[in-house]
């Protein structure tokens, strides 16, 4: 994989409901992975920043996994509720410093 | 501790004009980054200037430039002005130049090209 993907694009599921979504990553020259979370009109909100392979963090109902080895990281989010809705990022630093490559983004809405 | 704040929040200008817009960064943060944020494209790295230096840059036209002050503000320009400008212009802070060190975003700035 040469670019940061992410999949589903956009999600629907009920309130109380759990769900994951995937971030696919160029594995070679791997470094960090971040992830944030973006609310209309709010600026985007930082999740997790995620280095080692096998690393877990988890944020009240939200968790990441990673996975630098095959080039992915799952976010999970438990018990979905209304203020989840959001579109969640994924990015991976490219070509040094903080330049963040970003993926498309998931789109999660949460009904009542 | 104040976030990032970024003005103007709204702007409109009409194409061939150039527009500035700031960024002041979290106090002590000397990493400051831009991105457009497009509906097509996502978001998009333009460039990251780090104690004034710019240390990386995007793929956008020359048009598009910026600087950094003594006190970590940042500017960024945009010089004759296209339709395909109109975007969110986000910025982001961060202590450190790493790749693995947490950014903060503002709340950006909205242009229009009219």
């Amino acid at each position: 994989i040469l670019n940061v993907e992410q999949s589903p694009q956009s999600l629907h599921v009920q309130e109380g409901d759990s769900t994951n979504f995937t971030c696919s990553f160029p594995s070679s020259n791997f470094y960090a992975l971040h992830w944030y979370r973006w609310e209309t009109a709010k600026s985007p909100e930082a999740l997790f920043v995620m280095t080692l392979n096998g690393d877990e963090k988890k944020k009240g109902r939200i968790s990441a996994t990673l996975n630098t080895k095959e080039g992915y990281s799952y976010l999970y989010i438990k018990g979905s509720q209304p203020e989840d809705s959001a579109t969640y990022l994924c990015a991976s630093p490219r070509g040094g410093g903080n330049k963040l490559t970003f993926g498309t983004g998931t789109q999660l809405k949460v009904e009542l | 501790k104040a976030g990032v704040t970024q003005t103007p929040r709204y702007l409109i200008k009409t194409r061939g004009q150039q527009v500035t817009l700031s960024c002041s960064p979290i106090s002590g943060h000397r990493s400051v980054s831009w991105y457009q944020q497009t509906p097509g494209q996502g978001l998009q790295f333009l460039f990251e200037y780090f104690s004034e230096t710019q240390r990386n840059k995007g793929n956008f036209p020359g048009r598009f430039s910026g600087r950094q002050f003594s006190n970590s503000r940042s500017e960024m320009n945009v010089s004759t002005l296209e339709l395909g400008d109109s975007a969110l212009y986000l910025c982001a802070s961060s202590a450190q130049d790493a790749g693995a060190d947490t950014q903060y975003f503002g709340p950006g700035t909205r242009l229009t090209v009219l």
